[in-house]
């Protein structure tokens, strides 16, 4: 089945700068690769997602690359603010298969 | 706010217990997950239903059960429980399968004591 790394596990960026997030997955059929946000408390919130026939994509401060020949994908956060502190969590999955795999999180802190 | 609602919030109980989480997902969704947050798992899933009909098992017990019935709302029941099982567990749900955007609920925190 697949299996998703997520690295690195936690994160640290001062306000304003960039952080990045990256993930693999092993499964090359996998062709919906979702991003949730997780703050304390709460349940994951999709943040941007992307699907396999696009390279990248992107939502005010925040894209997601996709390199669907070395089988990764990758969250980029500009110009970053303290409420963007969470835990970020990358994901795959594909048509006709429900079992959406989850990477293992990471913890973003943005200090001011 | 998702539009999916979780109740109860928290949830107490000893071991071989059992007890009901319930889902109720975003109008219009026929699709509801149910995932299981530890802290040495992470997010897993456990079982989808489409429509009140299963339609995905993941890394879900035999001890463990779901339906969806027929206004979509869904439960999960866990009996002979553990200390193992102690978790957050959520529900999602969207309009078809798990291609689509999935909408998570605010989870259920279980302690099995």
């Amino acid at each position: 089945g697949e299996n998703v790394e997520q690295h690195p596990s936690t994160l640290s960026v001062q306000e304003g700068d960039s952080a990045v997030i990256k993930c693999t997955y092993s499964d090359s059929a996998s062709n919906y690769f979702p991003w949730y946000k997780q703050e304390l408390g709460k349940g994951p919130q999709l943040i941007i997602d992307i699907r396999s026939n696009v390279g990248e994509k992107k939502d005010q401060r925040i894209a997601v690359t996709l390199n669907k020949t070395a089988k990764h994908f990758s969250l980029h956060i500009t110009e970053t603010q303290p409420e963007d502190s969470a835990v970020y969590f990358c994901a795959a999955t594909q048509d006709n298969n429900n079992d959406m795999r989850f990477g293992a999180g990471t913890r973003l802190t943005v200090k001011p | 706010d998702s539009g999916v609602t979780q109740t109860p919030k928290h949830l107490i109980t000893a071991t071989g217990q059992r007890v009901t989480l319930r889902c109720s997902p975003r109008s219009g969704d026929l699709s509801v997950y149910w995932y299981q947050q530890s802290l040495d798992q992470g997010l897993q899933f456990l079982i989808q239903y489409y429509n009140g009909e299963e339609r995905a098992k993941g890394n879900i017990l035999e001890r463990f059960s779901a339906q969806q019935f027929p206004d979509l709302h869904s439960e999960l029941n866990l009996s002979s429980l553990e200390l193992g099982d102690s978790a957050l567990y959520f529900c999602a749900s969207s309009v078809y399968d798990s291609t689509d955007t999935q909408y998570f609920g605010p989870g259920t925190r279980l302690t099995v004591l």
